[in-house]
This record gives structure tokens, sequence and C-alpha cells, in this order.
């Protein structure tokens, strides 16, 4: 069965990075994008951006350009999301999902269990 | 900048039928925005519903169903049921890998 595990909860102090893992299981990790969405405490859902792990090619949102990457490792079978120059407002949980569409399409299906990241001094 | 609008709230009589819309500040919503459906308890990550307008996951129960209407993409659940209770978000795709979600819906069942 298709899953998509993430790390567990951090802590970070303003201004300090995290790295964020999704490992996936169940399926051909290379054949589909991974996006990374983020929910604030009590808001909605925000797209961050997604990478393709067959060719690495990232897209981001334009409000994470230049503080977020996205990376892959196929040998295991997991994508990252690393988050820079942390500030209170990027407390949030954030969540891995699998997107089976195409470039003319989305199709998301499976999701992560979230990954909770607090950034207090 | 691209704003995705849905009803902050509905209520619904078990039993009954509920539509949720999806609007776009830039215009009408077509198919080629790919509308997704997703649903959220909460404590829980979203849980996948309705993909592109209105194809349905394996998981998705038959109540709950996707289509375009008046311009806004929407999503209608039949028959509601106590465990409907959620939050409702609808994302759009407008090509060139930018995605947006809605701000969206949630729905008390009373």
């Amino acid at each position: 069965q298709v899953q998509l595990v993430q790390s567990g909860a951090d802590v970070k102090k303003p201004g300090a990075s995290v790295r964020v893992s999704c490992k996936a299981s169940g399926y051909s990790f290379t054949a589909y994008y991974i996006h990374w969405v983020r929910q604030a405490p009590g808001q909605g859902l925000e797209w961050m951006g997604r990478i393709n792990p067959n060719s690495g090619d990232m897209k981001y949102a334009q409000k994470f350009q230049g503080r977020v990457t996205m990376t892959r490792d196929t040998s295991i079978n997991t994508v990252y999301m690393q988050l820079s120059r942390l500030n209170s407002d990027d407390t949030a949980a954030y969540y891995c999902a699998r997107d089976r569409g195409s470039l003319a399409a989305s199709i998301f299906d499976y999701w992560g269990q979230g990954t909770l990241v607090t950034v207090s001094s | 900048q691209t704003v995705v609008t849905q009803e902050p709230s509905l209520t619904v009589s078990p039993g009954g039928t509920v539509t949720l819309t999806c609007a776009s500040s830039t215009g009408a919503v077509t198919s080629g925005y790919s509308p997704n459906w997703f649903q959220q308890k909460p404590g829980q990550a979203p849980r996948a519903l309705i993909y592109d307008t209105n194809n349905k996951h394996s998981w998705t129960p038959a109540r709950f169903s996707g289509s375009l209407l008046g311009g806004k993409a929407a999503l209608t659940l039949s028959g509601v049921r106590p465990e409907d209770e959620a939050e409702y978000y609808c994302l759009l795709y407008y090509g060139g890998a930018r995605y947006v979600f809605g701000s969206g819906t949630k729905v008390t069942v009373l």
C-alpha cells in the first residue's frame, strides 16, 4: 500500500533552518510528483512547492522562493523540504502529498501524516 | 495575487444535501484548472476526495460528487452523515506549476 511517512516534530529558534523528510513506499518513487503543503495553527492549507523525484526538478511558490529547497534521494525513496531563516510565522504543520497527475492536470491522492514545526525563542 | 474563495461555513441536516463552491479571482473556473477537493478533520492530515473536477478516488464515498457550477468548482454532499462534519478545501491548478488552495469551508452537520 502507498505510504508517505514524515519525520517527527521539531522545534527551532528564529533564524534557523529546518529539514523535513517524507519517505515514500508502495509505489515507484520516481513516477509521481511530491508536493509540500503547510498549515499554520487554525489556518488553511498553503501550497509551498513540488519536486519531480525522477528529474529532481523543483517548482516553488513565489512566497517561498529563496527560502525553501526541495531535494530527493532516490536510493532511499525520500524527499526533503528545507526552509531557512525561520520566523514565528513558519510555525505550522508541514505535509507532503503525492500527485499522480501530469503537466496538464493535478491528481493529489496520498498525504503524509504531517510534521509540526514550532519556531520559538 | 490569485485568491481562491470558498464559503466560510455551511450547516446541513443529517440526510440532507449541501453544495460547496470554489471561485477563482482570475475568472471562471473550468476543467482546465483540474479542481481537487479534500476533507480535513481536526488533528488529521487532509484526505483527497475528488480530482480533475469530478473523478473520485477508490476510497471516496459515493455521496460525494464534484462538478462545475456557475463558473465555480463545486463539491456536493448528498445524504450527509454526521461523520461528514469537517473542513473542506479545494485546490486549483493554474499551470506553470502554480497551485492555490481555497480558503476552506467548515461543514457542520446539525
